[in-house]
């Protein structure tokens, strides 16, 4: 079964270093996004992706994250630097194409980030 | 960015027992899934339903898109343990918009 893969599953670091996580979507998937989840709350949207271009990063704190979907097909989140309240699960999902208006999306395992 | 109202935030129910639970929204969506994520997991996608008015299920889950396009429930028939976890809805409008989730415990 076709599944959404991230690396690292989990990640501790320093405050003021910079960390990257990486999401390999759906083969055939047009649509990535890129969640955030703080502990007791249901995602919020960083950044959307339609192949290689960015849909929506309205919620991107674009002074310290940044995303990239170079080739329309994997993806790579980074912050740099790190602040403690960085710490959650980062998740990426992938749908088949965000035109079509009625999607269904699916998500991967997420990254667990924490900040000391 | 919006969360939709999602209750209850939390069930506590005995082994065999059913679970329903709901989801609003001010606005009207395309699409309501419904996802049920376990402790440092992703969320794992239960129910995707299309159209208003629509009952959907799977296994002991059903789930229905209300006819106003504003809200949605999940009904899980003869809980078991493994049902424990946390549940969420989501309703896809420019973006998806995720429930504040209802969090299951089955006392077996």
């Amino acid at each position: 079964e076709a599944e959404v893969a991230q690396s690292p599953r989990y990640k501790i670091t320093e405050k003021s270093q910079a960390v990257a996580f990486w999401c390999d979507p759906i083969s055939g998937h047009a649509t990535l996004y890129w969640y955030r989840q703080i502990l007791g709350q249901g995602p919020e949207l960083l950044v959307q992706f339609q192949d290689e271009s960015v849909v929506d990063d309205s919620q991107l704190p674009k002074d310290r994250f940044s995303a990239e979907r170079l080739k329309g097909v994997d993806s790579t989140l980074k912050i740099q630097p790190a602040e403690l309240g960085d710490s959650a699960m980062y998740l990426c999902a992938s749908s088949l194409d965000w035109g079509t208006w009625q999607e269904t999306q699916y998500f991967g395992p997420g990254t667990r980030l924490l900040v000391l | 960015g919006q969360q939709l109202n999602q209750s209850p935030q939390s069930m506590f129910i005995q082994e065999g027992e059913d679970v329903s639970m709901n989801c609003t929204s001010s606005s009207i969506f395309n699409t309501w899934l419904w996802y049920k994520q376990d402790p440092g997991e992703g969320p794992v996608l239960l129910i995707a339903l299309y159209k208003a008015g629509e009952l959907t299920s799977n296994g002991r889950l059903t789930a229905q898109f209300g006819i106003t396009r504003k809200d949605s429930f999940l009904n899980i028939s003869a809980s078991i343990p493994s049902d424990v976890g946390i549940y969420f809805c989501a309703g896809q409008g420019y973006q998806f918009y995720f429930g504040t989730g209802t969090s299951l415990t089955v006392i077996p």
